[in-house]
């Protein structure tokens, strides 16, 4: 168990609808990442947040969003979906950036149809 | 810039013989160099970590990796592979503000 936890685990919705994801980091991590993991993409590094700041963005996609609170948990919200936003989507933390290890939650399986 | 590269993206050995991961970097600074592990529908496993401490540096479930400067490389190894080593494989390289993955190598093991 990493301590990181996302929510949910697994979700299935139709194309055009909005979701949000859920991450709680581990206790006294500071940064937040989130990224997405499909077949045909691989690992892809979507955005970072240190203490409530967006600090680092990746491919995430305009549709895309995400927020960190002041609790430190974090929010991925992905609307006007579409068949191929169907993925994994990792939530991970860090003590600090760059050189700390990250640590991954499980995953929230999200699948679009 | 930083950067990646794992030379295969799939390995396939047999149980009980060793198994090899390359992975070569690029990057503008002193770098830290991860491996991570993923298990089928699972999150990723930090498996080892260098920081410039040493550069042979030893991880869970037998795995190590050597850190060559020279050649930048940063190569994962294992004496005797087991079933349970069969996942995805990430070699990923940090600066002070940046992290990236490569693109992992899926090890099969064979019986």
């Amino acid at each position: 168990d990493s301590g990181v936890t996302q929510t949910p685990k697994h979700l299935i919705t139709a194309t055009g609808q909005r979701v949000t994801l859920r991450c709680s980091p581990r206790s006294g991590d500071l940064s937040v990442y989130w990224y997405q993991q499909s077949l045909d993409q691989g690992l892809q590094f979507l955005i970072q947040y240190y203490n409530g700041e967006e600090r680092a963005k990746g491919n995430i996609l305009e549709r895309f969003s995400a927020q960190q609170f002041p609790d430190l948990h974090s929010e991925l919200n992905l609307s006007s979906l579409e068949l191929g936003d169907s993925a994994l989507y990792f939530c991970a933390s860090s003590e600090g950036q760059g050189r700390n290890t990250i640590y991954f939650g499980e995953g929230s399986w999200l699948t679009v149809v | 810039a930083q950067s990646v590269t794992q030379l295969d993206s799939h390995v396939s050995v047999s149980e009980g013989t060793p198994v090899l991961l390359r992975c070569n970097y690029s990057s503008s600074y002193s770098p830290s160099l991860f491996w991570y592990v993923q298990h089928p529908n699972k999150g990723l496993q930090l498996l080892l970590k260098y920081t410039s401490a040493a550069t042979l540096v030893k991880g869970i479930n037998g795995f190590e990796a050597e850190f060559k400067k020279s050649e930048t490389s940063f190569h994962l190894t294992k004496p005797s592979a087991h079933m349970s080593d069969a996942a995805e494989y990430f070699c990923v390289v940090s600066d002070d503000y940046k992290l990236s993955f490569g693109a992992g190598t899926t090890v099969t093991v064979r019986a």
